[in-house]
């Protein structure tokens, strides 16, 4: 069954040193996200790609960058320079139109990866 | 600029009652979508339910229905029957759907407890 794996389930990264996200999918969708999300709040958009070798900023892209060189991939590398890592990360994918036909209408959610810092 | 709200950070329901989750958004754009999603404890993110901008009847699906009211701005989640398995952290997101590369806008959540 197509969808998108995240991996790994959780990682835990010393301050100071670089980390990365995986996020593959195999939907043969062309539009990537990334988000964050903190304990009781909501997701928060840090990069998106809507195609292939091209991607932009979201709202808290600071800290953060990110490839697309394939289209089923998207990494994002959490740097030393994100002041507060420590965080829930989802990774998503859509079709680009939105297929409005599909259930969940064009939007796939990763399981997560939580990122914490020691 | 885009943005969901949702207003009431918990909320408590009995079992096999119906509870109202609040959702208000702001946009400029004629052409969007709204969504709600469930996120249980261990954080996957399960969709619920869709409203178009131009659709005229409000979604439902099985024990979801949205209450979209265009002119306040407003897509209410309404779960009939509440069950156990409902406790978890619900989400209000918007999409744009024509703009902005179709990403997401999330509100803060509502975290629902049903009572037995």
């Amino acid at each position: 069954d197509g969808g998108i794996t995240q991996s790994p389930k959780y990682l835990f990264r010393k301050e100071g040193q670089n980390v990365t996200l995986s996020c593959e999918q195999n939907l043969n969708h062309d539009a990537m996200y990334w988000y964050r999300q903190d304990p009781g709040q909501g997701l928060r958009l840090i990069y998106y790609s809507q195609i292939v070798n091209d991607f932009q900023k979201g709202d808290i892209a600071e800290g953060y960058s990110v490839s697309r060189e394939k289209k089923e991939s998207f990494p994002l590398t959490v740097t030393s320079a994100q002041k507060n890592p420590t965080a829930f990360y989802l990774c998503a994918s859509s079709s680009s139109p939105l297929q409005y036909s599909n259930p969940n209408y064009g939007y796939t959610f990763g399981s997560g990866t939580r990122l914490t810092v020691v | 600029a885009q943005k969901i709200t949702q207003t009431q950070p918990g909320m408590f329901v009995q079992e096999k009652e119906a509870v109202t989750l609040d959702c208000t958004y702001d946009t400029s754009d004629q052409s969007y979508g709204l969504f709600w999603y469930k996120q249980p404890s261990s954080g996957e993110m399960i969709f619920l339910i869709y409203q178009g901008s131009y659709d005229e009847q409000n979604a439902t699906e099985g024990r979801y229905s949205l209450n979209f009211q265009k002119a306040r701005k407003s897509a209410n989640l309404v779960i009939s029957a509440s069950q156990l398995g409902d406790s978890a952290m619900y989400f209000c997101a918007m999409g744009l759907i024509y703009n902005q590369g179709g990403k997401l806008i999330f509100g803060q959540g509502t975290e629902l407890s049903v009572k037995p």
